[in-house]
């Protein structure tokens, strides 16, 4: 079945530590996205790549970074700048960047800190 | 920038009708989505509307006034399982990208 599949769910981050989120799909989709979720609030864009190689960032890009290196594959880094990482964060994907198709989204993880 | 207010909560009973209302202010606009979150899980898309007038697929429904920058999502015939939040979210210009309203959290009463 296709999909788009995140690791770890829980992940747990020390001080100073930078900690990497996984996110693979496998629709064959061109963009992806990485969103992060407070309790009770809406979604924000963290970063997006419409392709391979590339990458632009989003509202909240500070103290994050990611790569693209395959099309299957935006892993996202939480580095130590960012001081609240506490939160829900959801991979994307949608067909294309600049498609009205639907984003299809992973069931997320949830990073705390220790 | 952009902005979308919904309200935060709403309650119905089994078997009732719901509107759930998304007001936006955007400096461009290309259409607007909902999505259902249930608690902890991954968003599903539900509808999109580029132009005014109402979508309607099954029990759901969507309506968008750009006039107003306005629109809503319909729920009918409510079932336990439609308990979720459910987001507004706005493309600003012609690529993919969404802006998404706080979401309003729906809870269905026998």
């Amino acid at each position: 079945d296709g999909g788009i599949t995140q690791s770890p769910k829980y992940l747990f981050r020390k001080e100073g530590q930078n900690v990497t989120l996984s996110c693979e799909q496998n629709l064959n989709h061109d963009a992806m996205y990485w969103y992060r979720q407070d309790p009770g609030q809406g979604l924000r864009l963290i970063y997006y790549s419409q392709i391979v190689n590339d990458f632009q960032k989003g509202d909240i890009a500070e103290g994050y970074s990611v790569s693209r290196e395959k099309k299957e594959s935006f892993p996202l880094t939480v580095t130590s700048a960012q001081k609240n990482p506490t939160a829900f964060y959801l991979c994307a994907s949608s067909m294309g960047v600049t498609s009205r198709q639907p984003q299809h989204f992973g069931d997320g993880t949830r990073l705390s800190i220790l | 920038g952009q902005s979308l207010e919904q309200p935060s909560e709403v309650t119905a009973v089994e078997g009732a009708i719901v509107q759930i209302n998304c007001t936006y202010q955007t400096s461009g606009f290309y259409g607007l989505s909902w999505y259902q979150q249930h608690d902890g899980g991954a968003p599903t898309f539900l509808s999109y509307n580029a132009l005014d007038g109402l979508e309607e697929t099954g029990r759901f429904s969507s309506f968008l006034s750009r006039s107003d920058s306005y629109g809503y999502l319909l729920l009918q015939e409510l079932q336990m399982k439609d308990s979720a939040s459910y987001f507004c979210a706005t493309r600003e210009n012609a690529g993919n990208m969404l802006t998404f309203g706080g979401g309003t959290r729906l809870m269905v009463k026998p």
